[in-house]
C-alpha cells in the first residue's frame, strides 16, 4: 500500500513565523503535491512537483514555497505566516504516468495565531 | 477551465437504501476518473477508479462512467451509517498527460439508522 507520512497532524503557529510542513512517500512516485482545503472552498492546489527539484505553481501559490531535494520527501513553506493561511493541509503523490490516483496523507490541521 | 461538478448536497438516505453520487466533467478527452470518500476531519481515501465506459463494482459499491455523456456516478448499495461522508469527485484532464487531478467540490452524504 502507499502511505504518504505528513509529520504533523496539527500544529499552531503564530503570525508572522516560518512554518515548515514535511511529507514523505515510500512508493517512489514522481509526483507530489500540496493542496489546502477549506470549508465551501473544496481542495486547492498549492504547488506540485513532477521531479526532484522541479516545480509548479498550483491555483494559490502567493505566500508559499516549496521544496523537493530528495525524490520521496515534499516540503511546504510558509514564509510569513498569516491567519488566513489557517487551513487542513494535505500532500498527495501519484505515480509519473499520470493515468493513476493520488494518494493522500492524513493532513495537517494548521492554525495561525 | 477544466471543470468537475458534482450534484449538490447534502444528500440524505435511509439505512439499507442505494445512495446515487453524480459527477460530469467538461473536458472530453478525461481518460481517468476517482471517487474519494473523506469523513470528517480526515483526509480523502481514495475508494473507486475506472478508466472505461461501464460498470465498474466493488464490493456495495458501483462506478459507472458514460464518456459520450461526460458522466460519472458512484452508486453505494445497501449503505449504512458508517457511509457517511463527503465524496469527492476526480478526473485526470488532457487525455491522461497531466500530473494533477481536477476535483469536484464534494457531495456531503448522510445515512440515516
Amino acid at each position: 500500500d502507499v502511505k504518504v507520512t505528513q509529520s504533523s497532524r496539527y500544529l499552531v503557529k503564530r503570525t508572522g513565523e516560518k512554518v515548515f510542513l514535511e511529507c514523505v512517500q515510500d512508493m517512489d512516485h514522481e509526483n507530489m503535491f500540496w493542496y489546502r482545503q477549506d470549508p465551501g472552498l473544496g481542495l486547492r492546489l498549492i504547488y506540485f512537483s513532477y521531479d526532484v527539484k522541479m516545480k509548479e505553481k498550483g491555483d494559490i501559490p502567493e505566500g508559499y514555497s516549496v521544496s523537493r531535494e530528495k525524490k520521496e520527501r515534499f516540503s511546504l513553506i510558509l514564509e510569513s505566516a498569516s491567519t488566513n493561511q489557517t487551513s487542513m493541509y494535505l500532500c498527495a503523490s501519484s505515480s509519473r504516468d499520470g493515468r493513476g490516483p493520488q494518494h493522500f496523507g492524513d493532513g495537517t490541521r494548521l492554525s495561525i495565531l | 477551465q477544466k471543470e468537475v461538478e458534482q450534484n449538490s448536497g447534502p444528500l440524505s438516505v435511509p439505512e439499507g437504501a442505494i445512495a446515487s453520487l453524480n459527477c460530469t466533467y467538461s473536458d472530453r478527452v478525461s481518460q481517468s476518473f476517482f471517487w474519494y470518500r473523506q469523513y470528517s476531519g480526515k483526509s480523502p481515501e481514495l475508494i473507486m477508479s475506472i478508466y472505461s465506459n461501464g460498470d465498474k463494482e466493488d464490493g456495495r459499491f458501483t462506478a459507472q462512467l458514460n464518456k459520450a455523456s461526460q458522466y460519472v456516478s458512484l452508486l453505494i448499495r445497501d449503505s449504512q451509517p458508517s457511509d457517511s461522508a463527503t465524496y469527492l469527485c476526480a478526473v485526470n484532464p488532457s487525455g491522461g498527460g497531466s500530473e494533477k487531478l481536477v476535483f469536484g467540490k464534494g457531495t456531503k452524504l448522510t445515512v440515516n439508522p
